[in-house]
């Protein structure tokens, strides 16, 4: 049973490009979570969503970045016109069932996407 | 508002003693509480989990943890540490919707032989 998968593990991008990262969660699961890891910080929440849905967004930076997770096919974290601030590991996670039916969730995570900009 | 001190950020030990990894958090309801372990350039991997039922809590590879509510902490332990739990470990909290996961800073185990 494969876990979560996430794609490209490394990536490079020069200032003002744009930055794709995917993430296909494991089998069965519809939740699917991103986080960004800063250097020597812990995670940080970034969006929650469920598929075709956007559930919450509270720590998403409010410009150039975005999240979607279509009926088929991997979540989408995008980043428009990357600075150098953006560069730090993008790790996505995902679930079961949804937190809000039960506290015990758990959220499983993938390898993470390491970006350097450049 | 939920938050999670790590109240080292590194701790050395040496193989085949103690581990003790420190965590405090703060929530305004009974949280549900996780200890995550990340090995280097790799995902995170849950060790184990607090979810309200027994406060003293066994996850994998040996590691245990107690919920001790009086104190608000949620500390992580071996009775013997191996080489290969050198490693950064994260103390976690559930957030206040749910489904947010609130991490620490991350406490860095180093093991000597």
């Amino acid at each position: 049973n494969a876990g979560v998968m996430q794609n490209p593990r490394h990536l490079v991008r020069r200032r003002g490009q744009e930055a794709r990262l995917r993430c296909s969660p494991m089998k069965g699961h519809s939740h699917v979570y991103w986080y960004r890891q800063l250097p020597e910080e812990g995670l940080k929440f970034m969006v929650y969503l469920q598929k075709e849905n956007i559930i919450d967004e509270s720590g998403m930076p409010k410009e150039r970045f975005s999240a979607e997770f279509p009926k088929e096919g991997p979540s989408i974290l995008r980043i428009q016109q990357v600075v150098r601030g953006d560069s730090a590991a993008y790790f996505c996670a995902s679930s079961l069932r949804s937190a809000e039916l039960s506290l015990a969730y758990e959220q499983y995570f993938g390898p993470g996407t390491r970006l350097t900009v450049t | 508002a939920q938050s999670v001190t790590q109240l080292d950020s590194h701790v050395s030990v040496s193989e085949g003693t103690p581990v003790l990894l420190r965590c405090n958090y703060s929530s305004s309801y009974s949280p549900s509480l996780f200890w995550y372990v990340q090995h280097p350039n790799k995902g995170l991997q849950l060790l184990l989990k607090y979810t309200s039922a027994a406060t003293l809590v066994k996850g994998i590879n040996g590691f245990e943890a107690e919920f001790k509510k009086s104190e608000t902490s949620f500390h992580l332990t071996k009775p013997s540490a191996h080489m290969s739990d050198a490693a950064e470990y994260f103390c976690v909290v559930s957030g206040e919707t749910g489904t947010a996961l609130i991490f620490g800073k991350g406490t860095t185990l180093s093991v000597s032989s």
